[in-house]
């Protein structure tokens, strides 16, 4: 399963709405995950089952979507929020996990 | 405090073999799915591997399938990822990464990686 972000780069201002997307190339249900990755640090689990917020992250990030059209949202964007975001699909078994290319955030 | 912390990877030529470790606290190590991702210096995330609670279990992505062995020790809390016939392409940080959102596949705890290097 192909999984393709948009856009690559995306520039925000501080305190906008930032919006990610990630299409699969074919039905994954809800299987799909978002995470942060800033520079020199692993990744960090966002969102799992396309739109619950994992333990301890800010309720300004919201994930939606189902099927093969998915959605990541910085409802109101802080400094911190500079990052690559990368979604993941889990899709099937075996298990076979593939992620999207990223999308690099940067604050305008 | 729970942790998982990569060791193991170094500079190794091509056609070499490498054998990375990751060891586990602050969790119960034999009640988790582990997998191990790996991530090309400026690219993206790749999963390499992974591995079921009892070790029973075992897949891996095309690219390592035949040359790569996921394997753990639960009575040490630990994971490991035997690498063989090593090739330019495998170049990477391999972070060790629990599956810990039970049904999701989604990795909830990431350790820090360790970079394996490939050339002669």
């Amino acid at each position: 399963i192909v999984m393709t972000q948009s856009p690559a780069t995306l520039s925000v201002s501080p305190g906008e709405r930032a919006t990610l997307s990630c299409r699969a190339s074919q039905n994954i249900g809800r299987n799909l995950a978002w995470y942060q990755q800033k520079p020199g640090q692993a990744p960090r689990l966002l969102i799992y089952g396309a739109s619950t917020g994992a333990t301890g992250i800010p309720a300004r990030f919201s994930g939606s979507g189902s099927g093969t059209d998915f959605t990541l949202t910085i409802s109101s964007l802080q400094s911190e929020d500079c990052a690559i975001y990368y979604c993941h699909q889990s899709n099937g078994w075996p298990p076979r996990y593939t992620f999207g290319q990223g999308t690099k955030l940067e604050i305008k | 405090e729970v942790q998982l912390v990569e060791s193991g990877g170094g500079l190794v030529q091509p056609g070499g073999s490498l054998r990375l470790s990751c060891t586990v606290s602050g969790f119960t190590f034999s009640g988790y799915w582990l997998s191990w991702v790996r991530q090309a210096p400026g690219k993206g995330l790749e999963w390499v591997a992974n591995i079921k609670e009892d070790g029973s279990e075992k897949y891996y992505g095309d690219p390592v399938k035949g040359r790569f062995t996921i394997s753990r020790d639960n009575a040490k809390n630990s994971l490991y990822l035997q690498m063989n016939s090593l090739r330019d392409e495998d170049m990477a940080m391999y972070f060790c990464a629990r599956e810990g959102v039970s049904g999701s596949g989604a990795f909830d705890i990431w350790g820090q990686g360790t970079m394996v290097t490939v050339s002669s």
